[in-house]
């Protein structure tokens, strides 16, 4: 089945640090959700995307849908403790369901 | 606009017993997904219902899984009987279309 690669696999910043992260997919998507997940809530949506080359923001954060289709790009500026959490892209798999990457592990240290 | 909800947040229970997870999706929304995650990974699709009707049920383990949509609202899953393998977060989500999945906070299982 479809699989997601997610990199890296956690990190630890500095607090006011910028944070890039990446998605993969062995196949092609027409679509990318970017999702934060704190301990204890479920997945909470960031952005979506839907069309290749687009840039995306939400506050800080900002999220690119690569041109290859395969892949796509969230970047933190700035970042604070409360961006402290799993990250995790998600793209459309078979049929219309979504299938998620194993996740980035953020921590943010003070 | 009230979020996805669902109940309970979470459950204890030994093997071989069983155990039923609900949610309620967010108004309105036809498409209604139940995800199941592991600790340390990512969440995987059990089912996914678009109505009352099942769109894709092919990752549920059938012998001990089961859920249903009556109605095209509120949904159940249920898992009798539990193996100890199943200990997971059971997260429901919702979509208005076949795009962005806003989902629960989930239902925190473990099975002893």
């Amino acid at each position: 089945g479809q699989q997601l690669n997610q990199s890296p696999q956690s990190m630890f910043i500095q607090e006011g640090e910028d944070v890039s992260m990446n998605c993969t997919s062995s196949s092609i998507f027409n679509t990318w959700l970017w999702y934060k997940q704190d301990p204890g809530e479920g997945p909470v949506l960031l952005i979506a995307l839907y069309k290749a080359g687009e840039l995306t923001s939400n506050g800080r954060l900002t999220a690119q849908f690569g041109i290859t289709r395969k892949d796509s790009f969230l970047n933190i500026s700035a970042s604070i403790p409360s961006d402290v959490g799993i990250y995790f892209c998600a793209g459309p798999s078979y049929g219309q369901n979504f299938v998620f990457g194993p996740g980035t592990r953020l921590s943010v240290l003070p | 606009e009230a979020g996805v909800a669902q109940s309970p947040r979470y459950k204890i229970i030994e093997k071989r017993q069983s155990v039923a997870f609900w949610c309620n999706p967010i108004s309105g929304h036809a498409t209604l997904y139940w995800y199941q995650q592991i600790l340390g990974q990512g969440p995987k699709l059990l089912i996914q219902f678009q109505n009352n009707g099942v769109v894709d049920d092919s990752q549920l383990p059938k012998d001990r899984f089961s859920a249903e949509r009556l109605k095209g609202v509120d949904s159940t899953l249920k898992i009798q009987p539990a193996k100890l393998e199943d200990s997971a977060v059971y997260l429901c989500a919702s979509s208005p279309h076949t795009g962005e999945l806003f989902f629960g906070e989930g239902s925190r299982l473990t099975v002893l």
